[in-house]
This record gives structure tokens, C-alpha cells and sequence, in this order.
């Protein structure tokens, strides 16, 4: 009964492959977002996504394409991988409340670029 | 054992004693904050939250103290276990309804038996 899921957990790949990254969530958020993890732990935020609607768009290559086909999904498409792009990525969810916007993460997907 | 300044990026502590964990935070306008704990391989989880309206929020073993007024959050780890070894971050919700949480560059905590 995970929460929020995301595969593949490790993932090593050439430079100048494209791969993808799933993510799905059983939460019922309205809410989902993709983090990318440095490593110096830095987590920055990458994308979020509400009911299937793109709110936040960070500095990121356009090489980098989340895709939301519903609320419970949002992938991580990554073309032409390069060294710099090796980190941890973190699917999250939450459902934003006058209260605080409490996230909820997924396990991480290790990613190494070779 | 306790990591002072802005950031320590390290806190060692003996077992059985507390932690006590620093954040300052950029955003005076800041109305939610909330504490992660990040062990090994995992995710980080959600620790204990508090709202701009508090100073101070107890939990299980936990305490977070807010200080509005030199924007500072610390988190308070009572009886310090094994388990309690991870990095933890501190995140900001400019404001309770804002989708952007914003995170520290996180505290290693490592527990000496």
C-alpha cells in the first residue's frame, strides 16, 4: 500500500540516451511534483502538477518533460542524458490546504549518467 | 548535542542524549514549516509540521521551536536512538495555501552508541 511509487529505483545509462521515469500516486492528491536531489542532499524542485496542470515550472533544461496523463501519475522524461544529470529524483504528492501543503515523497529514483 | 549557526552540515550525539537541530529560514513572509528526516536510501518522511501562528509544537520524542523574529526553526529529538540517525531538513511554505515548499541543505545527525 505505497503511497507514492516511482520507477525504476536505479537506473544507470549512457550519455545521450533518453529514459523516462514513472510516478504514481494512491494518496488521492490533487497535487504531484518531481524533486531532484544533488549530492549534497540539496533537494530543489523541479515540476509540480495540479489536477494535470503544469503551476510550477523551475529552472530546468528543457531536455527534462514531465507528463501528467491524470492527478495519480506524473512522469519524468529526460532526453539526451548528460553527466550533470546524475541525482536522485523524488516523486511527491500533496493536496494543498488553507492548513499548510504538507508533501508526501516516494522512495527516489538513483540516476547515473555514464 | 546541537548544531549552532545558520547550518551544521553534521551533528554527532552520544545515545540517550538530545539533539537539537537548527534551520534558518529566508522568507519573513513564511507561514508553514515543516521537519523531514531522511534515512538511507529512502525518501524523506514527515516529521512534525507547525504553523507561523505557534512557537512551538510538540510531538512523539519531538519539539519544534519557531522564532519569528530572527527566523529560526530548530527541531528538539528527546532520547536520542539508532533510529534517529538520517539527514533532516527543514522546509518553508511561503504561505499555507503556496504549492512551493522550499527545503535547508539539511543536517546529517549520526548516533553514537
Amino acid at each position: 500500500d505505497t503511497a507514492v511509487s516511482q520507477t525504476p529505483k536505479y537506473l544507470v545509462t549512457q550519455m545521450g540516451n533518453d529514459k523516462s521515469i514513472k510516478c504514481e500516486q494512491n494518496l488521492g492528491h490533487d497535487t504531484m511534483y518531481w524533486y531532484k536531489q544533488d549530492s549534497k542532499k540539496f533537494l530543489k524542485i523541479m515540476f509540480s502538477y495540479n489536477n494535470k496542470e503544469l503551476i510550477i515550472n523551475e529552472t530546468v533544461p528543457n531536455r527534462f518533460s514531465p507528463k501528467s496523463p491524470d492527478k495519480a501519475h506524473l512522469n519524468l522524461h529526460i532526453n539526451s542524458l548528460e553527466l550533470g544529470d546524475s541525482a536522485v529524483y523524488f516523486c511527491a504528492s500533496s493536496q494543498v490546504r488553507s492548513s499548510g501543503n504538507t508533501i508526501y515523497f516516494g522512495e527516489g529514483s538513483w540516476l547515473t549518467v555514464v | 548535542g546541537e548544531s549552532v549557526g545558520l547550518h551544521l552540515p553534521t551533528l554527532s550525539v552520544q545515545e540517550g542524549d538530545n539533539s537539537i537541530i537548527n534551520c534558518a529560514y529566508s522568507n519573513s513572509a513564511s507561514d508553514y514549516f515543516i521537519w523531514y528526516k531522511q534515512e538511507s536510501g529512502k525518501g524523506p518522511q514527515f516529521i512534525i509540521d507547525i504553523r507561523s501562528n505557534m512557537d512551538k509544537r510538540q510531538g512523539q520524542r519531538v519539539t519544534v521551536l519557531l522564532n519569528k523574529t530572527v527566523k529560526h526553526l530548530s527541531l528538539q529529538i528527546a532520547a536520542t536512538q539508532p533510529g534517529d540517525s538520517a539527514v533532516y531538513f527543514c522546509a518553508e511554505n511561503e504561505s499555507a495555501g503556496d504549492y512551493k515548499l522550499s527545503f535547508g541543505a539539511g543536517t546529517t545527525v549520526t548516533v553514537r552508541a
